[in-house]
């Protein structure tokens, strides 16, 4: 069975612009998170979604969003881009239950230069 | 605002050794506790849940005291494929929140471990 996807591994964009990522959860898991990990600090919460709704958010500001599809798989965008947002982007999926383990894809490694 | 507060090390550790992890955390409403293991340039990996009565995998234990908001792990005969960045992670799902539901995984920096030959 495959994992959590995400494309593309790597991107590289100009400040002022915006990006899409993409995730594909494990079959069967309808809830999608997103998290942002700079160099040297643990993933910070962006958001949640389940069956399609956004059932969490954390404290980032409104370039960031997000939304996910009937099939669960979901999209990040960012829109004007600053240097600061330089980071490896990481997706999870889980289960029903959001009380147990999440499992992360590989990420995507995003530079803004 | 949600903490996890973890010993950010290097643990320097010769092979065999044991060695422990602790962390604090902040909300005291957290429902669900891990160990997540990160190599370099690579995703999260669960390592294993944590629960109030104790729980081993093998070479590894964890613990959880939720008066005290701490959780610790214990890695004992240390094999050099154990050198990784251990991180520390609480789930903050909240069923009273507006949406009724997650509040995301709250991450400890994470302890950077080495093991030595």
């Amino acid at each position: 069975d495959a994992g959590v996807t995400q494309s593309p591994t790597h991107l590289i964009k100009t400040r002022g612009q915006q990006v899409t990522l993409r995730c594909s959860p494990i079959s069967g898991h309808k809830s999608v998170s997103w998290y942002q990990q700079v160099l040297g600090q643990g993933p910070q919460f962006i958001f949640q979604y389940y069956e399609k709704e956004e059932r969490g958010r954390g404290n980032f500001p409104d370039r960031f969003s997000a939304r996910q599809f009937p099939n669960y798989s979901s999209e990040l965008n960012v829109n004007a881009l600053l240097l600061g947002d330089s980071a490896l982007y990481l997706c999870a999926s889980t289960s029903t239950d959001f009380l147990y383990g999440y499992t992360f894809g590989s990420g995507t490694r995003l530079t803004v230069v | 605002r949600k903490e996890v507060e973890q010993d950010p090390g290097p643990f320097n550790v010769p092979e065999g050794a044991t060695v422990a992890f602790n962390c604090t955390y902040s909300n005291s409403a957290s429902q669900s506790f891990f160990w997540y293991r990160q190599d370099c340039r690579k995703e999260p990996k669960l390592l294993m849940s944590v629960y109030s009565s104790g729980n081993e995998d093998g070479r590894f234990t964890a613990q959880l005291n939720r008066a005290s908001q701490y959780i610790s792990l214990l890695i004992r005969d240390s094999k050099l494929s154990d050198s990784a960045t251990y991180l520390c992670v609480v789930n903050d799902f909240n069923a009273f929140s507006p949406r009724g539901g997650a509040d995301g995984l709250t991450f400890g920096k994470g302890t950077h471990l080495i093991i030595q030959p």
